[in-house]
């Protein structure tokens, strides 16, 4: 039972921009010892980080990805947002969301994953 | 290109053992954690291991983490046909101050 739960557009357009949002159901981003954000894999290939936010709010990005990407909290921290602009068919992939310990950034909590298609 | 080197397959008999490496750099295994991943096709990835030999609970000791240096392993004995899945290795760079995966192993129980 995955414990965070992915929501959006499964198709998106090149050149647009992807938004994904994940919600604790029942539960909140307030989990002492853990840091949100966003993992993504190809179809058919690895694991790949996007980024997080520490619990100060602080975000860190891939630097492939960083002129790119947002990843946010709404201000009760029920909603986790991921902003991808201008995307292209490279960023076709699942994307999970993510709980990563604060200790050692082993990713402890995961979605069941949303597949996002970028295709006209 | 993935930051942290695993060997794409391997494969063993049942009953066997089988070893996972996991090769980087003094800027993410040499100074950081590594945790390891298991993933079933189709589905989300699972921690098998963190803080570079943990297990959490659910995970059979018959699974072991090891970090030495700049490389890590994964240790899995006794295996059986439900071990096959793919295996991700990941820490944190502090070089690039973001996490780093393995291009991941897919285990074949022969």
């Amino acid at each position: 039972q995955s414990q965070l739960q992915e929501s959006g557009p499964r198709l998106s357009k090149p050149s647009e921009t992807l938004s994904l949002t994940c919600t604790v159901p029942g539960d909140s981003f307030t989990t002492i010892g853990f840091y949100w954000g966003w993992i993504r894999q190809p179809p058919g290939r690895g694991l790949e980080w996007i980024g997080i936010l520490h619990d100060d709010g602080r975000p860190a990005y891939s630097p492939s990805l960083k002129s790119r990407v947002t990843i946010s909290v709404d201000t009760s921290r029920t909603r986790l947002s991921l902003k991808l602009s201008s995307v292209t068919a490279a960023d076709t992939a699942t994307y999970y969301c993510a709980g990563f310990d604060n200790f050692d950034y082993a990713v402890e909590k995961w979605g069941q994953g949303i597949l996002v298609t970028v295709s006209s | 290109q993935s930051v942290l080197t695993q060997p794409p397959s391997v494969s063993a008999a049942p009953g066997q053992r089988v070893i996972v490496s996991c090769s980087g750099s003094s800027s993410n295994i040499g100074n950081n954690y590594v945790s390891w991943y298991q993933q079933f096709p189709g589905t989300a990835p699972k921690v098998l291991i963190y803080e570079n030999h943990k297990r959490p609970s659910g995970t059979p000791d018959r699974l072991s983490g090891s970090k030495s240096g700049t490389s890590a392993t994964l240790v899995i004995t006794g295996l059986q046909t439900g071990d096959e899945a793919d295996y991700y290795c990941g820490t944190w760079d502090s070089s690039l101050s973001a996490m780093v995966f393995g291009g991941g192993t897919k285990l074949t129980v022969l």
